[in-house]
């Protein structure tokens, strides 16, 4: 596709199950952005990924975020052991190369009951 | 760590009115970018800013950097109500991380 592309769009988790959401960066994009947006607020950054090379996790809120992008394209954000604070829609951007313009996907909304 | 504040948090503004957000760093930026986010959508990209002082116009929308790269702002002249939606602007730092600060964003809505 032509951008960014991110599944599922929504998911719902019951507080204490795992999720892993998906994000497609557009082809050929070396840098690969995750972000936190909750409701009414700005996106938060989380993570940064150079090809497979994870150069900055310091947003991650806590060790129960992993992000994975093992062969420099497709990238998984997994949360473990959910809870309602994590509710939130999760973003990822990509760009063609560092400090290059960031494009984001549609994101996730993630619902912890 | 970097924060990045902007106001006014809402805007309310007849149809064919001018608007404006600020948007203010606790730190020097490198450069400022500006996105825009319907209601239900995602941040799209408007435009990125670099030099100090600069100024770049997108028809009605007119975008400034400070002069001290810590402060930017929006302008849009006679808006339109396809101008809905909130404004962010996201700074990147001085040290050669590559992640977005992302202000509190502005929410604009028109009244026909």
């Amino acid at each position: 596709g032509a951008g960014v592309s991110q599944s599922p769009r929504y998911k719902v988790a019951k507080r204490g199950q795992d999720v892993a959401l998906r994000c497609d960066p557009i082809s050929g994009h070396v840098s690969l952005f995750w972000y936190q947006q909750a409701l009414g607020q700005g996106p938060e950054f989380l993570t940064y990924f150079q090809n497979e090379a994870q150069l900055d996790k310091s947003g991650l809120p806590s060790d129960r975020f992993f992000a994975e992008r093992p062969e420099g394209s497709v990238s998984t954000l997994k949360i473990q052991r959910t809870q309602q604070e994590d509710s939130a829609v999760y973003l990822c951007a990509s760009s063609l190369a560092p400090r290059n313009i960031q494009y984001f996907g549609a994101g996730t909304r993630l619902s912890v009951l | 760590g970097q924060q990045v504040m902007q106001i006014p948090q809402y805007q309310h503004v007849q149809e064919g009115e001018d608007f404006t957000t600020y948007c203010n760093s606790s730190t020097t930026l490198s450069n400022i970018q500006w996105y825009k986010q319907r209601p239900g959508g995602h941040p799209v990209f408007l435009i990125q800013l670099v030099k100090s002082g600069e100024v770049k116009k997108q028809k009605r929308l007119t975008f400034q950097f400070g002069e001290a790269k810590k402060n930017s702002s929006l302008h849009i002249t006679a808006t339109q109500t396809t101008d809905v939606g909130t404004y962010f602007c996201a700074g990147k730092s001085n040290f050669g991380n590559e992640k977005l600060t992302f202000g509190t964003g502005t929410r604009l809505t028109i009244i026909p």
